[in-house]
C-alpha cells in the first residue's frame, strides 16, 4: 500500500490566493483526519471525517477553511482567502475504525504551506 | 476541553543515555497512543496502551499505562542517534478523535 498521500508537498502562495490540498487516505480505511502543525500550537485537529462525512469541524479556524470528501479515496482542504497565520504544515490521516473508539492513525507526508 | 500535557519540551541527551517522557491527561483515558515524529518528517505510530498499569516493550523503547489511566511514560535505553525526533503522546477525546500532546523534542549528541 503506498500509504496516504498529500499533494501538493509544498505550496507557497500570496495573501488573498486561494489553497486547496489534497489527501488520498489508506484504502480500505473509515476516516479521515485534518490536522495543523505549527511550533506554537502543535498538532491541531482542523476536522475530520467518518464514512465520508464531516463529524467534527470544531477545529476549523474560521470560514475561510472548508474541507470535502466527496467519496472514500480523496478529500481536499481549501483555505480561501489564505492569510499569513495560514502558514504551517498541514497534515491529513487515515484510520480504520469499529467501534467508534480512537484507532492508530496514519499519517501523510503532510503539505507545507507558506503565505506570503 | 480534554488536555494532554506532556514534559519535558526538550530532552537532549549524549548518545548512550536514557530518555523519559512523560504524559499527563487531564481526564482518564480508555486508551493511549505513542507516535514519533522525525525532523522533516510525519507523526507515526507507534504503540497504544488500553489496560490500567499496561507496560509494552519494543526492543529499547518501554512504554507505561498509570494505574489511574492518567498518565503514560516513554522511556528510551542507551538512547542512539536513530532515535532523533518529537515523540507526541495521544488520548482519544470522544469517538475517533485524537487529542495530541505538544510533544518531546528529542536530541542525540553522538
Amino acid at each position: 500500500d503506498a500509504g496516504v498521500i498529500q499533494s501538493p508537498r509544498h505550496e507557497v502562495t500570496e495573501m488573498g490566493q486561494e489553497v486547496t490540498l489534497r489527501c488520498k487516505p489508506i484504502s480500505g480505511h473509515n476516516s479521515l483526519f485534518w490536522y495543523r502543525q505549527t511550533m506554537m500550537r502543535g498538532l491541531e485537529l482542523l476536522i475530520y471525517f467518518n464514512n465520508n462525512v464531516p463529524i467534527d469541524d470544531s477545529g476549523m479556524p474560521e470560514d475561510r477553511f472548508s474541507a470535502k470528501m466527496p467519496n472514500a479515496s480523496f478529500s481536499t482542504l481549501k483555505i480561501q482567502p489564505s492569510e499569513p497565520r495560514d502558514s504551517a504544515v498541514y497534515f491529513c490521516a487515515s484510520s480504520f475504525v469499529v467501534t467508534g473508539d480512537s484507532y492508530e492513525q496514519y499519517f501523510g507526508p503532510g503539505t507545507r504551506l507558506t503565505v506570503t | 476541553g480534554q488536555q494532554v500535557m506532556q514534559i519535558p519540551q526538550y530532552q537532549h541527551v549524549q548518545e548512550g543515555e536514557d530518555f523519559t517522557t512523560y504524559c499527563n491527561s487531564s481526564t482518564t483515558l480508555s486508551n493511549i497512543q505513542w507516535y514519533k515524529q522525525r525532523p522533516g518528517g510525519h507523526p507515526v505510530f507507534l504503540i497504544q496502551l488500553v489496560k490500567s498499569g499496561e507496560v509494552k516493550k519494543q526492543k529499547r523503547l518501554t512504554f507505561q499505562f498509570g494505574e489511574a489511566k492518567k498518565n503514560s511514560s516513554l522511556h528510551i535505553t542507551a538512547t542512539q542517534t536513530t532515535d532523533v525526533g518529537t515523540y507526541f503522546c495521544a488520548g482519544p477525546s470522544g469517538s475517533e478523535k485524537l487529542v495530541f500532546g505538544k510533544g518531546t523534542k528529542l536530541t542525540v549528541n553522538p
